[in-house]
């Protein structure tokens, strides 16, 4: 099977960087997904690690290091509006997803 | 992009009645469909894995003739919450994958319906 760790909350001010880590064990791995869900909302889709290495998409960027099992989602310059939980996710083998815990992200002004 | 949509958006129902709510892929067609359950300040369950043309694969501890999902084409899924009790209110969020190019499996990234909040009272 699989999990995936991640804090439970974040806080930081605006213009600030953040950075939300994601551990996790599987059976099987094929890469690490990131959504972003507003309070209510659907979770959307931000970006996706198949290689070690940081994919980097405006003001967010994506880590992953599979030899650590182990990746990160960094927020810069950080917004109010990016207030929201942010979820690391892992398909499951020829399946479907399953979904870490996800961190709870404040922005403070 | 991508867009799924979700009907209805909110839905109070008492308890013994039944209540479906139906997921659409509307600019693409979506083999197949997924979905999940969340609660207040929580992550998303799988419930199921819902195949056009075939029966849903359930996930461990859903009960199947509880949730009943229809996948009757490539663009809707539908999933029935029969004989509904206080304890199934949750938000309940389909998703699709997205078909790629020829030999390109985009399992990575799904899309997601705006979700349904049911209440049961």
């Amino acid at each position: 099977g699989q999990s995936l760790e991640q804090p439970s909350e974040v806080t930081a001010v605006e213009g600030a960087i953040v950075q939300m880590n994601c551990t996790y064990q599987t059976s099987g791995f094929y890469g690490l997904s990131w959504y972003q869900q507003h309070d209510g909302g659907a979770p959307t889709f931000l970006s996706y690690n198949a290689l070690d290495g940081l994919e980097e998409t405006g003001r967010f960027s994506s880590f992953l290091s599979r030899s650590d099992s182990y990746g990160y989602l960094l927020l810069q310059e950080l917004q109010m509006k990016d207030s929201a939980s942010y979820f690391c996710a892992a398909p499951h083998p020829g399946q479907n997803f399953v979904f870490g815990p996800g961190t709870r992200l404040s922005v403070l002004p | 992009g991508a867009v799924v949509s979700q009907h209805p958006s909110r839905v109070i129902c008492k308890s013994g009645t039944s209540v479906k709510i139906e997921c659409r892929s509307l600019d693409f067609q979506a083999t197949t469909m997924f979905w999940y359950r969340q609660f207040p300040k929580k992550s998303l369950m799988l419930m199921a894995t819902s195949n056009e043309g075939s029966k849903a694969t359930y996930e461990q501890g859903v009960e199947k003739d509880k949730f009943l999902i229809n996948h009757a084409s490539l663009t809707l899924s539908t999933l029935t919450v029969t004989s509904a009790h206080p304890e199934d209110s949750s938000f309940y969020i389909c998703s699709a994958r997205v078909p790629g190019l020829a030999g390109v499996n985009l399992d990575y990234e799904q899309y997601f319906g705006p979700g349904t909040r049911l209440t049961v009272t």
